[in-house]
């Protein structure tokens, strides 16, 4: 069955580490998104691509970084120098290929600054 | 800035309709979109109305859309406990890239 997966869904991490979570579809979507998500702010846009070798910072990028080696896999980087990453962070993807194709998104990752 | 506004919160009772309200930013968006997201998981695609059309009616779902006002809302008639959800309505940006922009999401809340 074709979808887009994240892992895992819950991630601890100590202050100052990097962490990176995962994000793969087998739809073979062009585009690939992520997202935050935060009580009352609903879903932010961290970053995107819309081929491999090639993605656009989003609103609020600072403290992230993400790489697409792959059409499959869109990769998060959590790093230290983002102040507050404790957030749902939602993976999304579509086929790019006109502005009506709707978006598909993973479970999402919870992550947790301990 | 791009912004897509909702209200945060909105509560009815089992059969009634609920209305949800969305105002977007971007004059030139050709597509706008209405997800639901189920508590702790992803969104799910709803429905989504062209920007030539003022309503869109799919089963219990009925979008209406004031492109002079920039406003998009969701209605859900004889509202069941089952759509207690976050609804989002969301825009595509199509300068250059198609930028995919969500709003801040209303949380429904179905009172038996």
């Amino acid at each position: 069955d074709g979808g887009i997966t994240q892992s895992p869904k819950y991630l601890f991490r100590k202050e100052g580490q990097n962490v990176t979570l995962s994000c793969e579809q087998n739809l073979n979507h062009d585009a690939m998104y992520w997202y935050r998500q935060d009580p009352g702010q609903g879903l932010r846009l961290i970053y995107y691509s819309q081929i491999v070798n090639d993605f656009q910072k989003g609103d609020i990028a600072e403290g992230y970084s993400v790489s697409r080696e792959k059409k499959e896999s869109f990769p998060l980087t959590v790093t230290s120098a983002q102040k507050n990453p404790t957030a749902f962070y939602l993976c999304a993807s579509r086929k790019d290929e006109a502005p009506y194709t709707e978006a598909f998104f993973g479970q999402g990752t919870r992550l947790t600054v301990v | 800035g791009e912004d897509v506004e909702q209200s945060l919160f909105l509560s009815v009772r089992e059969g009634d309709s609920s209305v949800i309200n969305c105002t977007y930013t971007d004059s030139s968006s050709t597509y706008l979109y209405w997800y639901k997201q189920e508590p702790g998981a992803g969104l799910q695609l709803l429905t989504y109305i062209f920007s030539n059309m003022d309503m869109k009616q799919d089963q219990r779902l009925t979008v209406l859309l004031n492109k002079k006002d920039k406003h998009l809302s969701l209605r859900i008639a004889d509202t069941q406990t089952g759509d207690s959800a976050i609804y989002f309505c969301a825009e595509i940006f199509t300068s250059g890239t198609y930028k995919y922009i969500f709003g801040t999401g209303t949380r429904l809340k179905v009172l038996a």
